[in-house]
């Protein structure tokens, strides 16, 4: 079965900063099935990168994804202060699977 | 804009059953899948099951199978999450999320329209 791994647990930044998360997949992943999401406290998640590189509705362009295989990337070129969640990756198919999260606090 | 509306939050005592609705307003979903996600207490995001409403089929990850319902009603754009033989481990948030569908290769796509959680405690 398959398993999707986020490093770091946890990423301290200041706003500002540039955020690197990554997602390992413990076999090969499509590229078109492969989705990031943000989530706040208190909040459902929200869509922020679907097919591993292209943007969801209304999402800024500070985002972006990337990767192929077994490694994907979200990249926020600049923290703003909304910005400071937790985000997931997601392997969507038959059927869809999240990886653990990896928190982005403020430094 | 479609959104989601669920049902309120519930408890309910161990080897009880619970059932969640989804209500799209605004829009319809016919043309969609509807899936449903928990989230534990301080816990990260797990696929509990799905459904493409326009053919009424569902399916379920494999650790909530044989326990687990999903359903739709089309004439109230309702969707449907029954989940049997409680215990404190099913206490958490459930959500229902709107997603596309591949017809063709009979998959889902990333969701992009979420409901707003629906807290379920299960507690004696």
């Amino acid at each position: 079965e398959i398993v999707l791994t986020q490093s770091p647990g946890t990423l301290s930044l200041s706003p500002g900063e540039r955020a690197t998360l990554s997602c390992w997949a413990s076999e090969s992943v499509s590229s078109t099935s492969l989705a990031w999401y943000q989530q706040k406290p208190g909040q459902a998640p929200r869509l922020l990168i679907y097919g591993s590189s292209t943007r969801a509705a209304g999402i800024p362009d500070r985002f972006s994804g990337s990767g192929s295989g077994t490694e994907f990337t979200l990249t926020i070129s600049r923290l703003e202060p909304e910005d400071f969640a937790v985000y997931y990756c997601q392997r969507y198919g038959r059927s869809l699977l999240f990886g653990g999260g990896t928190k982005v606090e403020i430094k | 804009q479609v959104q989601l509306v669920q049902s309120g939050a519930e408890v309910k005592k161990p080897g009880s059953s619970v059932k969640v609705s989804c209500k799209a307003s605004g829009g319809s979903f016919s043309s969609y899948a509807i899936t449903w996600v928990r989230q534990a207490p301080g816990q990260g995001l797990e696929w509990v099951g799905g459904i493409i409403p326009v053919f009424g089929t569902a399916n379920e990850a494999q650790k909530f199978q044989g326990r687990v319902t999903i359903s739709t009603d089309d004439s109230t754009s309702t969707v449907y999450m029954e989940l049997t033989s409680l215990s404190s481990d099913d206490t958490a948030v459930y959500f229902c999320a709107r997603g596309g569908y591949d017809y063709i290769r009979w998959t889902y796509n990333a969701m992009d329209v979420w409901g707003q959680g629906t807290t379920v405690t299960v507690s004696s």
